[in-house]
């Protein structure tokens, strides 16, 4: 059980902007920085949102994302069918001494 | 650009030593920016960090508490690349590795790693 919570499922249709939660607690999220992850299918995750809002290069302005208090949320506005995926958020963890990783969200574009 | 690239079986026997290795190209295992990270995955467990290696004003490591009693990551300056064991290992450890840099900005393809006799 991932010590960062997200929801396991969520689904939108293209156009649509849709959000992912991450929820955690003071010693992750709450004093540290969050990023988000997009994995596709037989692909290593892929760098979407560093420092809770930055976005790498070549990441589209669709990806946003933000944090407050102990949880974190990835936006993603104009769903696109290649949007379809796993995200995962990440934070370390200065009590463990630890990265941690959310469980996972599923994201289908119907 | 920062590549990373990680070799190492792809099956181990149960109670023996899982061994990878990464080499990184366009970035130095020694920068005191860095950090550099081996992570797995599997459908039971999910995304699940390790460990870590970096240098600042001497080697440092963290791991994760959930083996932290049998697994060694290891920086090897001469070939810039870092390499991790895993000890004893059980079925529970089959899984795809990768190793990452600095806040997982970049990822190996990974290897499958299967623990069966």
């Amino acid at each position: 059980q991932s010590v960062l919570t997200q929801p396991p499922s969520t689904s939108g249709t293209p156009g649509q902007r849709v959000t992912i939660s991450c929820s955690g607690s003071s010693s992750n999220i709450g004093n540290n920085a969050v990023n988000w992850y997009q994995q596709l299918p037989g692909t290593a995750p892929k760098l979407l949102i560093h420092n809770n809002n930055q976005r790498p290069s070549g990441v589209p302005d669709r990806f946003s994302g933000s944090r407050s208090g102990t949880s974190a949320s990835l936006a993603i506005s104009g769903l696109q069918s290649e949007d379809e995926a796993d995200y995962y958020c990440a934070a370390w963890d200065g009590s463990l001494s630890n990265w941690l990783f959310g469980g996972g969200t599923k994201l289908t574009v119907l | 650009q920062v590549q990373l690239q990680q070799s190492g079986p792809r099956l181990v026997k149960p109670s023996q030593t899982l061994s990878l290795t990464c080499v990184i190209s366009g970035d130095s295992v020694s920068s005191k920016s860095g950090a550099w990270s081996w992570i797995r995955q599997s459908p039971s467990r999910g995304l699940e960090w390790l460990g870590r290696t970096f240098y600042r004003s001497r080697w440092s490591t963290d791991y994760a508490v959930s083996v932290r009693s049998r697994i060694v990551i290891n920086p090897d300056t001469s070939k810039n690349q870092f390499s991790l064991q895993l000890n004893s290992v059980t079925p529970e450890d089959t899984a795809v590795y990768y190793c990452a840099d600095q806040d997982f900005h970049h990822w190996s393809q990974g290897t499958p790693v299967t623990v069966s006799s």
